[in-house]
């Protein structure tokens, strides 16, 4: 059964760093690309990034608005994907889900973690 | 950045059939945008139930199928069951990035 589960997430005060960890399981890790998304309190879905898996470079793409505070990252050894989160700020408030991508040129979300709240507040 | 448009809410009666839309505000939806359809319920994280327009995931009820429709990207729910009420999202893909829909909130009554 592939399973997601995020960790990592909580209260951080404005301009702090918080890294967000997906564990997979139940599949080849390193055979597929993973995405981030993230969804405010009350909110709609959005898309942050996705990286490729390493026989595509493990090259990552991101959404516009993320503005390189964010970066995603991935240890295949551990099957773990990372969201680095730099810079916070109280919009970044949301929980925040990865996904495991069934294509590669992403974002292509198969399947969903549960997710984990980032609260970012003084 | 396109901006991607859903009613925000609909009804559709048990057994019903109800279609919910997604248009951009570039043009006319095509295969090319990949659209894709997600289902939430309340603290529950997203499902995905269609991707690239009609393609539906192992896990998808039959009753729900994905089409292109007047321009936009369409989702077509045939036969309503109480447990399908719930936010719906699609998502496009751009040449700059993939942008959700604002959602449509469908209830079964």
């Amino acid at each position: 059964e592939v399973q997601l589960v995020e960790s990592g997430g909580g209260l951080v005060q404005p301009g702090r760093s918080l890294r967000l960890s997906c564990r997979g399981s139940g599949f080849t890790f390193g055979d597929y690309a993973m995405s981030w998304f993230r969804q405010a309190p009350g909110k709609g879905l959005e898309w942050i990034g996705f990286i490729r898996k390493k026989a595509y470079a493990g090259t990552t793409e991101y959404a516009a608005s993320i503005k390189g505070r964010l970066t995603i990252s991935r240890d295949d050894s551990k099957s773990i994907a990372y969201l680095q989160m730099n810079s916070l700020k109280t919009e970044d408030t949301a929980v925040y889900y990865c996904t495991r991508d069934h294509c590669s040129g992403g974002p292509c979300p198969e399947y969903w973690g549960q997710g984990t709240l980032v609260t970012v507040s003084s | 950045q396109a901006v991607v448009t859903q009613e925000p809410s609909l009804t559709v009666s048990p057994g019903g059939t109800v279609t919910l839309t997604c248009a951009s505000s570039t043009g006319t939806v095509t295969s090319g945008h990949y659209p894709y359809w997600f289902q939430q319920k309340p603290g529950q994280a997203p499902r995905t139930l269609i991707y690239d327009t009609s393609n539906r995931l192992s896990w998808t009820p039959a009753r729900f199928s994905g089409s292109l429709l007047g321009g936009k990207a369409a989702l077509t729910l045939s036969g309503a069951q109480p447990e399908d009420e719930a936010e719906y999202y699609c998502l496009l893909a751009y040449s700059g990035g993939h942008v959700f829909g604002g959602g449509t909130k469908l209830t079964v009554l």
